[in-house]
């Protein structure tokens, strides 16, 4: 069974830019679940999508959003680009909730922001 | 809200020398700990979950365990192949994983 897909693999952006990153879960999973990983923070919770409904989202400005297709696959969007925002986005699926479930994640989207 | 902490922050160990990763945590209402491991420029590998007090999983030289308060992941007789970041999370609330900041181990031949 396929992995969670995440593309692209590499973004580079400038400041003020916007920029949307996708996401396919493995064949099966509901729910997928978003992240950003930096040095000094770790990782971080961004929102989670089940059943193309956003059941919880982090403590991150409005200008990160997200939603999620009838066939699972998700998208997030960050919008006016801030060099803060360099970090690596990880996405995650698993079978039902994902406070529960086991999530399963992709390699990430390394996003640089100049 | 909730916590993971993680210690150590890092450790390098000799081949064949075992030790244990320690998670600590607070969480209002714990649905699952689940321990990943990392490498470098990848995305978090799925190891292991627990979900009650007293409950053990292991796989291969792995073997986690799960406190009320704290998880530990055993690494026994470690080869350099299992030098990685290890990360442990808890799902709780509203606020999917919280994870901890991981524990950096490097294993030398």
């Amino acid at each position: 069974k396929a992995g969670v897909t995440q593309t692209p693999r590499y973004l580079i952006k400038t400041r003020g830019q916007q920029v949307t990153l996708s996401c396919s879960p493995i064949s099966g999973h509901r729910s997928v679940s978003w992240y950003q990983q930096t040095p000094g923070q770790g990782l971080q919770f961004l929102f989670e999508y089940f059943s193309e409904t956003q059941r919880n989202k982090g403590n991150f400005p409005g200008r990160f959003s997200g939603r999620q297709f009838s066939n699972s696959r998700s998208e997030m969007n960050v919008s006016t680009l801030e060099l803060g925002d360099s970090a690596l986005y990880l996405c995650a699926s698993s079978p039902g909730q994902p406070s529960t479930d086991t999530q399963y994640f992709g390699p990430g989207t390394r996003l640089t922001v100049l | 809200e909730d916590q993971v902490t993680q210690s150590p922050e890092a450790l390098r160990l000799q081949e064949g020398e075992s030790s244990s990763l320690n998670c600590s945590y607070t969480v209002s209402g714990l649905r699952g700990l689940f321990w990943y491991r990392q490498d470098p420029g990848k995305g978090p590998e799925f190891l292991f979950t627990l979900y009650s007090a007293g409950e053990e999983k292991e796989k291969e030289r792995l073997k986690a365990t799960l406190t009320k308060k704290e998880s530990f992941l055993h690494i026994t007789a470690p080869k350099p192949e299992d030098s990685a970041t290890y990360l442990c999370a808890v799902g709780g609330g509203a606020d999917g994983l919280t994870f901890g900041k991981g524990t950096h181990l490097i294993i030398q031949p």
